[in-house]
């Protein structure tokens, strides 16, 4: 069975710039999370998606921050305009159901903003 | 808020030792609580899942008990390796007032020294 496949798995910019990850979850799994990882800490939930709906944003920084998961399958993170502070590892995993179900998690993409 | 924290922040030990790390968590009303392994650079392993109504989880020579009541969890790992020398993670999945959360502790970081 596939795993969670993210890409790329590292990207340079400059502050202000665009950025945008992709993410392909395991096959059949409805559930589909955004985590950020900041160096030194454990990942924090930026999003959660139940097929193409959104379960849980409250931590997005919606202002520079944008997600889709437009068909209930692959998923894109978006920050615009990218900030130093959002230099981390940004990592995806799925599960399939929900919140009673076993996480399983992509390689990650870090970012690097200077 | 849930809050989880993780003692100790860094274990080293000689290869051999059975050894404990804890996970603590603030609010008892969870859904499940799930341990990870994280290797520098790579996504997170799923080792065990633990539903809110189970004691206990076996896999191999890891041991993870849950006390709900007393918002704790021991990850047991007997025998251990030098390629049991990771980050390992535990994170418990509730409900807040947006809907599911899952929260993640800082880790600890194991060294197993040959």
């Amino acid at each position: 069975e596939a795993g969670v496949a993210q890409s790329p798995r590292y990207k340079i910019i400059e502050k202000r710039q665009s950025v945008a990850f992709w993410c392909n979850p395991i096959s059949g799994h409805a559930t589909l999370y955004w985590y950020q990882q900041i160096l030194g800490q454990g990942p924090k939930l930026l999003i959660q998606f139940q097929n193409n709906g959104v379960v849980d944003d409250s931590q997005l920084p919606k202002d520079r921050f944008s997600a889709e998961r437009l068909k209930g399958v692959d998923s894109t993170l978006k920050i615009q305009p990218a900030k130093l502070e959002d230099s981390a590892v940004y990592l995806c995993a799925s599960s399939l159901a929900g919140a009673l179900d076993e996480q399983f998690f992509g390689p990650g993409t870090r970012l690097t903003v200077l | 808020k849930q809050e989880v924290t993780q003692i100790p922040a860094a274990l080293s030990v000689p290869e051999g030792e059975n050894l404990v790390l804890n996970c603590s968590f603030t609010d008892s009303a969870i859904y499940n609580l799930q341990w990870f392994r994280q290797d520098p650079g790579k996504g997170l392993t799923s080792l065990l899942l633990i539903q809110s109504s189970q004691r206990e989880q076996t896999s191999g020579r890891l041991n993870a008990s849950l006390d709900k009541s007393s918002g704790r969890s021991t990850l047991y790992i007997a025998a251990s390796q030098p390629g049991d020398s990771a980050t390992y993670l535990c994170a418990v999945s509730d409900r807040d007032n947006y809907g599911q959360n899952f929260v993640f502790g800082p880790g600890t970081r194991l060294s197993v020294l040959p």
